[in-house]
């Protein structure tokens, strides 16, 4: 089936350390899947971090980024020095641009704490 | 940020009481979505509409929930009645015409004691 894993959490980082989440996908009956990172910050709704909808392309927003891999599935989300404002829990998503209206599949989030 | 209007924030009801939520989506979005997230963080589509009509929904759906997207109204998300497995945050989201994205409210927290 169509499905989404990712790190499981939670993940502890120290200031200005690097970071990654992984996070692969199953599109089997999706044809011409779109991958998303979602946010959600400590008290807040979720949010749209960033989007790649062609295979091959990187995404980008607040020093983080993504890569759609289609030979390997994943969607890794990665940033060089994370800050303390970037504790939240991340949601990596699978949608469909084949049909009009996408619901997307999503991981079960990761929670990430950044100590100062 | 998601300008998504999700009414009421919390929501505590019975066991076999009916349980009503709102969604007013963003402005000049075509499409709703509602999901369920339950207490393992776990997404589960339920339905969506494209303007008034429904496009696609599950199973659980069809039998003790039921939604609506009426022209010029809030769209709504009920549950006939209520159980303690529909306990769960639940999420409207809308997508602008032909985006990929999806913009999401901040949910309404459903408590079934």
């Amino acid at each position: 089936g169509d499905s989404v894993t990712q790190t499981e959490g939670p993940v502890t980082v120290s200031e200005s350390e690097s970071l990654i989440i992984n996070c692969t996908y199953s599109a089997t009956s999706i044809a011409y899947p779109n991958l998303f990172w979602y946010v959600r910050y400590p008290g807040e709704g979720l949010q749209l971090l960033l989007k790649v909808i062609t295979a091959g392309q990187k995404g980008s927003s607040r020093g983080f980024e993504a890569t759609y891999n289609k030979e390997t599935t994943s969607f890794h989300l990665q940033k060089a020095s994370v800050q303390e404002s970037d504790s939240a829990v991340y949601y990596c998503a699978l949608g469909d641009q084949g049909t009009g209206y996408q619901n997307f599949y999503f991981g079960k989030g990761t929670s990430l704490t950044v100590i100062p | 940020n998601s300008k998504v209007i999700q009414t009421p924030r919390y929501l505590v009801k019975g066991q076999g009481q009916k349980a009503k939520m709102r969604c007013i989506p963003e402005k000049g979005h075509p499409v709703v979505f509602w999901y369920q997230q339950n207490k393992n963080n776990e997404f589960k589509f339920l339905i969506n509409f494209q303007n008034q009509e429904v496009l696609q929904q599950i199973d659980m759906t069809e039998k003790r929930f039921s939604a609506e997207c009426p022209s010029n109204s809030p769209c709504s998300l009920e549950i006939q009645s209520s159980e303690a497995g529909d306990s769960a945050l639940y999420l409207c989201a809308s997508s602008p015409p032909r985006g990929y994205e999806q913009y999401f409210g901040p949910g309404t927290r459903l408590t079934v004691l």
